[in-house]
């Protein structure tokens, strides 16, 4: 089945390490995003990618990297920079440039720092 | 980017139908209007979309102003399952303005 694949569900790193988020999307998208979301807020942009080997920053990208090296994946590395990285981090992906087309989202993965 | 507003919680009975409101009065001409909603727990699904004129699908239906300045998604029948909060997203067509920027949404109670 096509669709949109995050790994772990849940994720836990001590204070001062990096970790990296796994998404990966066999729908043939062009584009794809990560998202962070705090408890009893909204979705809040990180990074996107338009297309392979181009990337740029969302609202609060400062602590995050990304890479986009092939088109079905987009790896979010969370760094020991980011002060406050405990949230639900979800990855979407949808066709780039084409009029009025729908985002899938993955099923979101919860890091927890200790 | 455009922004939207929606209330920040809606209450239904079950089995009657539903009206979520969305203010978007800075749409441009080609921003299409999205609606998602989130289950706890889980990513956004997309729920329906548009750009004029009013919209159905198996989900929902959408009813957009003459003036593009508001919409509301309809649900016509509420269940339970149903109970989620609701994002209004406005969503260029290429390039950057092809990102979707998602505000609080609308928490929407179920109730029996």
């Amino acid at each position: 089945d096509g669709g949109i694949t995050q790994s772990p569900k849940y994720l836990f790193r001590k204070e001062g390490q990096n970790v990296t988020l796994s998404c990966e999307q066999n729908l043939n998208h062009d584009a794809m995003y990560w998202y962070r979301q705090d408890p009893g807020q909204g979705l809040r942009l990180i990074y996107y990618s338009q297309i392979v080997n181009d990337f740029q920053k969302g609202d609060i990208a400062e602590g995050y990297s990304v890479s986009r090296e092939k088109k079905e994946s987009f790896p979010l590395t969370v760094t020991s920079a980011q002060k406050n990285p405990t949230a639900f981090y979800l990855c979407a992906s949808s066709p780039s440039n084409r009029v009025g087309t729908e985002a899938f989202f993955g099923q979101g993965t919860r890091l927890t720092v200790v | 980017d455009a922004k939207t507003t929606q209330p920040n919680s809606m209450e239904s009975n079950e089995e009657e139908p539903v009206h979520l409101p969305c203010n978007h009065s800075t749409i441009s001409g080609t921003d299409y209007i999205h609606w998602y909603r989130q289950l706890p727990s889980q990513g956004p699904e997309y729920v329906i979309h548009g750009l004029t004129s009013n919209v159905n699908n198996r989900m929902a239906s959408l009813a957009i102003a003459e003036d593009r300045k508001s919409s509301t998604l309809i649900l016509h029948r509420a269940t339970l399952r149903d109970a989620a909060v609701y994002y209004c997203i406005l969503r260029g067509n290429t390039g950057t303005a092809s990102k979707l920027t998602f505000g609080t949404g609308t928490r929407l109670q179920v109730t029996l």
